[in-house]
């Protein structure tokens, strides 16, 4: 089976403009997860799809960051305007509902801001 | 809040056996997981503990104590291609059930 895709897989973008990342998930896996590792830090999580409902976007930097999961397949995650503190690698993993293990990363979407 | 702690670095053999160390606070418990990332890379699913004990897998092994609040995974027999980050992550039921990851440990193995 194809594994979670995320596109782009590099980003360098301007501090005010506008970037889309796209997560597409294992087929037939409910949740999509976004979690985010800025430089130095551990990964973080932001927020969590169980198909096209946001169950949890507790981690959510602020309201520069719009999550969109139309259909409950895939997702995309735009910063507008990004900031320089947005720099980060941006990770999207997927799993079945109710799976008690496997959560499926993709290889993330370095994002840079400048 | 969750807490995560796990060295930052470790350094060892080809042949040798290493075991990376985590320990965790969290309320909730419901599972440990254990990722391999190679630099620019996914991390990839190596383990996952939610009773007490060693679960085997090969040449990687995890244990749980959850009174203890403390996890291993144990590598054996290094190859050179084990070096990269071991990223160990905890998932709570009172946190949504997402993942909450440590900041890894970046291990390198030498011949």
């Amino acid at each position: 089976e194809a594994g979670v895709t995320q596109f782009p897989s590099h980003s360098v973008i301007e501090k005010g403009q506008t970037v889309t990342l796209r997560c597409d998930p294992i087929s037939g896996h409910d949740n999509l997860y976004w979690y985010r590792r800025v430089m130095g830090k551990e990964i973080k999580f932001l927020l969590h799809f169980v198909k096209e409902s946001k169950q949890d976007e507790s981690g959510m930097p602020n309201n520069r960051f719009l999550a969109e999961r139309t259909g409950g397949t895939y997702s995309t995650l735009k910063v507008q305007p990004a900031e320089l503190e947005d720099s980060g690698v941006y990770f999207c993993a997927s799993s079945q509902q109710g799976a008690g293990n496997g959560y499926t990363f993709g290889s993330g979407t370095r994002l840079t801001v400048v | 809040g969750q807490n995560i702690d796990q060295p930052t670095e470790m350094t060892a053999t080809e042949g040798a056996i290493v075991q990376i160390n985590c320990t965790y606070q969290t309320s909730g418990f419901n599972g440990l997981f254990w990722y391999q990332q190679h630099a620019g890379e996914a991390p990839t699913f190596l383990s996952y503990n939610v009773l007490d004990g060693l679960e085997e897998k090969g040449r990687f092994s995890s244990f749980l104590s959850r009174s203890k609040g403390y996890s291993y995974l144990l590598l054996k027999e290094l190859q050179m291609k084990d070096s990269a980050s071991y990223l160990c992550a905890v998932r709570s039921h009172n946190a949504g059930n997402m993942l909450t990851f440590g900041g890894g440990t970046r291990l390198m193995v030498k011949p």
